[in-house]
């Protein structure tokens, strides 16, 4: 089975800091992404890539940057943590095509 | 854009009942239908899916129609268990030619009580 994972289960972090959100997949997936959920607004996207390089802005993609140096890991960057980005952070990978994502557990920012 | 509406929830159920969640989408082309299904402290895992109108996706005795004449995509489960308790979501992809979006619905919590 393809494995998404995702290095921290819950993050703590203070309002300016800079924090990374680290993503890598082990099935050779094309096309990685990154989604944030919160509360009565479901899963907003934030950035994808389907190339090592290569980027794109998803609906919601103030406040954040992605790294994306390796085909296995697509990093999500908060160049100056807020409160308003206290929420659940998904990311997840796909073969390409229409094949659906698989999505690793989760990460669960809190900025105080 | 495309856009998915969900039943809002939650669905209370008791063990052994009925289930229906309503899904309809808005979308351009002939997109692709997810069901998705999120237990409490973890990810997303595909539930199911459908890629074209009429077909049917089915798992772990769910099951859901693509119908492109009513544009829905309803999950429905003749039984259901309380391990069934989670959030759903329903999906659309808008498939370019090498990668896909999806968009989702809020999300529909199920809560099954023996």
């Amino acid at each position: 089975d393809v494995k998404v994972t995702q290095s921290s289960r819950y993050l703590v972090k203070r309002t300016g800091e800079k924090v990374f959100l680290e993503c890598v997949q082990d099935m050779d997936h094309e096309n990685m992404f990154w989604y944030r959920q919160d509360p009565g607004l479901g899963l907003r996207l934030i950035y994808f890539s389907y190339d090592v390089k290569m980027k794109e802005k998803g609906d919601i993609p103030e406040g954040y940057s992605v790294s994306r140096e390796k085909k296995e890991r697509f990093s999500l960057i908060l160049e100056s943590a807020s409160t308003n980005q206290t929420s659940m952070y998904l990311c997840a990978s796909e073969p390409g095509g229409k094949d659906g994502y698989t999505f690793g557990s989760g990460t669960r920012l809190t900025v105080v | 854009g495309n856009s998915v509406t969900q039943m809002e929830g939650p669905v209370t159920l008791s063990e052994e009942a009925f289930l229906t969640i309503n899904c309809t989408y808005t979308a351009t082309g002939y997109p692709s239908l997810f069901w998705y299904v999120q237990y409490p402290g973890e990810g997303l895992q595909l539930l199911l899916k459908a890629t074209k109108a009429d077909d049917k996706g089915s798992n772990k005795g769910f099951e859901a129609t693509y119908r492109k004449e009513t544009t829905s995509f309803h999950l429905e489960k003749g039984s259901v268990q309380v391990s069934d308790s989670a959030v759903y979501f329903c999906a659309l992809s808008g498939a370019n030619s090498g990668y896909s979006t999806l968009t989702f619905g809020k999300g529909t919590m199920l809560l099954v009580s023996p």
